[in-house]
């Protein structure tokens, strides 16, 4: 079954920092997404992704954060100075009409 | 808005019981998809079913069984037989048309005890 590949599992990072997820969607899948669950609260919407560009933001999604398609396959979200509060587990996501499939997380800790 | 209540935090059962952890969510559209996932200690969120809006059958998979009403905007998820494997946070979610975000509710974290 085709699955949605994140890396790297794990990130610790110093505050300051900038930090790259990286993401693999499903190949024939259109939309692409990236999620955040601060530890035991729920998961909530980043952004959205289609056709190239940025369809849909949160306003948790400000100018730190960054969404990049490179090539084909890759799809990166990338948060330029982190702050102790981003530390979560950053799921991305990619949506056919058969399914809406996450990757298995990066967790990020800040310190 | 679109808003997601899972108005029970934590539910604990014995091994053998059912268990049904509600659902209710608020929409202004007639077209929407509602979601159940799984996020077991390990982390991942792992996908149990997807139901549109205009589809009320009630599903049932194995031990699973899922019951939509749309008179009262529930979409509950009832675990039949229940086993230590089941304990796990359980999310309700709500998509609004196809391809839009997913808006998730708070979580139902479930746990079974042998």
């Amino acid at each position: 079954e085709p699955e949605v590949t994140q890396t790297p599992s794990h990130q610790v990072t110093q505050m300051g920092q900038e930090v790259i997820l990286r993401c693999v969607p499903i190949s024939n899948h259109l939309y692409f997404y990236w999620y955040r669950q601060i530890l035991g609260q729920k998961v909530e919407f980043l952004v959205s992704f289609y056709n190239n560009e940025i369809s849909e933001k949160s306003e948790i999604f400000d100018d730190q954060f960054s969404v990049e398609r490179p090539d084909g396959s890759n799809f990166t979200l990338k948060i330029r100075s982190t702050k102790l509060e981003d530390s979560a587990m950053y799921f991305c996501a990619s949506y056919s009409n058969y399914g809406y499939t996450f990757g298995s997380g990066t967790r990020l800790t800040v310190v | 808005a679109q808003k997601v209540t899972q108005a029970q935090t934590e539910i604990s059962v014995v091994e053998k019981e059912d268990v049904t952890l509600d659902c209710v969510y608020e929409t202004r559209d007639t077209t929407y998809y509602l979601f159940w996932y799984k996020q077991p200690p390990s982390g991942e969120l792992v996908f149990l079913i997807r139901r549109n809006s205009f589809d009320e059958q009630n599903e049932i998979s194995g031990r699973y069984s899922w019951n939509f009403q749309k008179s009262t905007s529930s979409f509950n998820f009832t675990i039949t037989a229940s086993q230590v494997v089941d304990s796990a946070v359980y999310f309700c979610a709500l998509q609004e048309t196809s391809g839009s975000r997913l808006t998730f509710g708070e979580g139902t974290q479930l746990t079974v005890n042998p």
